[in-house]
């Protein structure tokens, strides 16, 4: 069963820098993409950016470019989110899925991890 | 950029049928995904790739599409089904974009 396992929540102050990872079990990590989303409180979801394991080729969205950075290790099956410099306003949960790329597709989804940035 | 359009919120009498629907310019080009996510849960496909439904999904859930509109139709809606529901596609620039959400309620 393909699975995302996701590290446990964060609790940061404005400044901090912080990785969350995604670990992907049961299926060929290298040779797929995975996504990150933010969906900030009562909010909706937001593409953030994806990545190939395999070649680490990364995308990122507009908003996001800048802000954060995806990276991968194919040799652990992990995905990572990284920020430098930790802002309030990066309160979130933040979710890693498997994206079919032609479809557009978040197939499976880690439980998430919740992000909190507070002086 | 990639912008697609959905209702905020949509009623449903339980047992009734109800149509989501997601509106944008990608979807001419690229069909539309559907997710469920209820309250403290993680979202997951209900829908891919235009009427594609994973395994453990009721047959309840259709999708369709026509134009720059993707559909979402549950027959027969049951009370387990009151969620939000996103739709989702990619852009000819291999771009992600996602709707704004639909609330539905099952009354």
């Amino acid at each position: 069963e393909e699975q995302l396992v996701q590290s446990g929540a964060e609790v940061k102050k404005p400044g901090d820098s912080l990785k969350i990872s995604c670990k992907g079990l049961g299926y060929s990590f290298t040779n797929s993409w995975v996504g990150w989303v933010r969906q900030m409180p009562g909010k909706g979801l937001e593409w953030m950016g994806i990545i190939y394991a395999g070649d680490s080729e990364t995308r990122y969205s507009q908003t996001f470019q800048g802000q954060v950075t995806i990276s991968a290790d194919k040799s652990i099956s992990t995905a990572y989110l990284h920020w430098s410099t930790l802002k309030a306003s990066d309160t979130a949960m933040y979710y890693c899925a498997t994206y079919d790329y032609v479809p557009g597709t978040f197939s499976v989804w880690g439980q998430g991890t919740l992000v909190t940035v507070s002086s | 950029s990639s912008e697609l359009t959905q209702d905020p919120t949509v009623s449903v009498a339980l047992g009734q049928t109800v149509r989501i629907t997601c509106q944008g310019d990608s979807l001419r080009s690229y069909y539309g995904n559907w997710y469920q996510q209820k309250p403290g849960q993680a979202p997951r496909v209900v829908i891919y790739d235009k009427n594609n439904r994973p395994s453990g999904i009721p047959d309840r859930f259709s999708g369709s599409s026509s134009g720059d509109t993707a559909s979402l139709t549950i027959t027969g809606a049951q009370a387990e089904d009151e969620a939000d529901y996103y739709c989702n596609s990619r852009d000819r620039s291999g771009n992600v974009v996602f709707g704004g959400g639909t609330k539905l309620t099952v009354l």
